[in-house]
């Protein structure tokens, strides 16, 4: 099966600007996630989405990131305005959906606010 | 809420030591639990994992992970270590609405 995509790799943004991005799971994949990696510590959950709904983002700061899972399969992760501190690489996940089903994970994408 | 705490950081050891890394998690219910390893430039990947039965599961490369209810803990075992097992390792813990939340992760170099 083809795996979890993420775009881009890479992403240098000045802080203030905005930056997206993109995340395609592996098909039939009904949970997604977006987690925050910065350099030295563990996966943080930002936000997880059931099919198109969303079903923790208790940790998203909502002032500057959004999310959105449209349809229920891509998502999109943006944040506006970006600061410093948000260098970090943006991984996306998904899973079966069925209790306790692994997750499967994307490549990432590197940010990196200057 | 839950959290994951992974006890070692960065650890060095020789091909053929034998290896245990640490997890304790915090967390009053239900719980899966997982060993994640992400090995240099590739993406985060399963390892192994335990939902229910037998304590002691075993995952791939020879690694296996015992479930010590009493003390929270689910550490990460393999008799002898390649030098192919440099990696870091994250320890995750998932409830039941699936929410898995991962440690800060050990660092594993292995001396060839």
């Amino acid at each position: 099966e083809a795996g979890v995509a993420q775009s881009p790799r890479y992403k240098i943004i000045e802080k203030r600007q905005s930056v997206a991005f993109w995340c395609n799971p592996i098909s039939g994949h009904a949970t997604l996630y977006w987690y925050q990696q910065i350099l030295g510590q563990g996966p943080k959950l930002l936000i997880q989405f059931q099919n198109n709904g969303v079903v923790d983002d208790s940790q998203l700061p909502k002032d500057r990131f959004s999310a959105e899972r449209l349809k229920g399969v891509d998502s999109t992760l943006k944040i506006q305005p970006a600061k410093l501190e948000d260098s970090a690489v943006y991984l996306c996940a998904s899973s079966r959906g069925t209790d306790g089903s692994p997750l499967h994970f994307g490549n990432g994408t590197r940010l990196t606010v200057t | 809420a839950q959290s994951v705490s992974q006890h070692n950081h960065h650890v060095i050891l020789s091909e053929a030591a034998s290896l245990e890394l640490g997890c304790n998690y915090s967390y009053g219910g239900t719980v899966n639990l997982f060993w994640y390893v992400q090995y240099p430039g590739q993406h985060l990947q399963l390892l192994l994992k335990y939902f229910s039965g037998d304590p002691l599961v075993k995952g791939i490369k020879g690694f296996e992970a015992e479930f010590i209810k009493s003390k929270f803990s689910f550490n990460l075992r393999k008799p002898s270590v390649q030098w192919s097992d440099t990696a870091e390792y994250f320890c995750a813990v998932g409830n039941r609405d699936d929410k898995i939340i991962f440690g800060k992760g050990t660092r594993l170099h292995i001396l060839p």
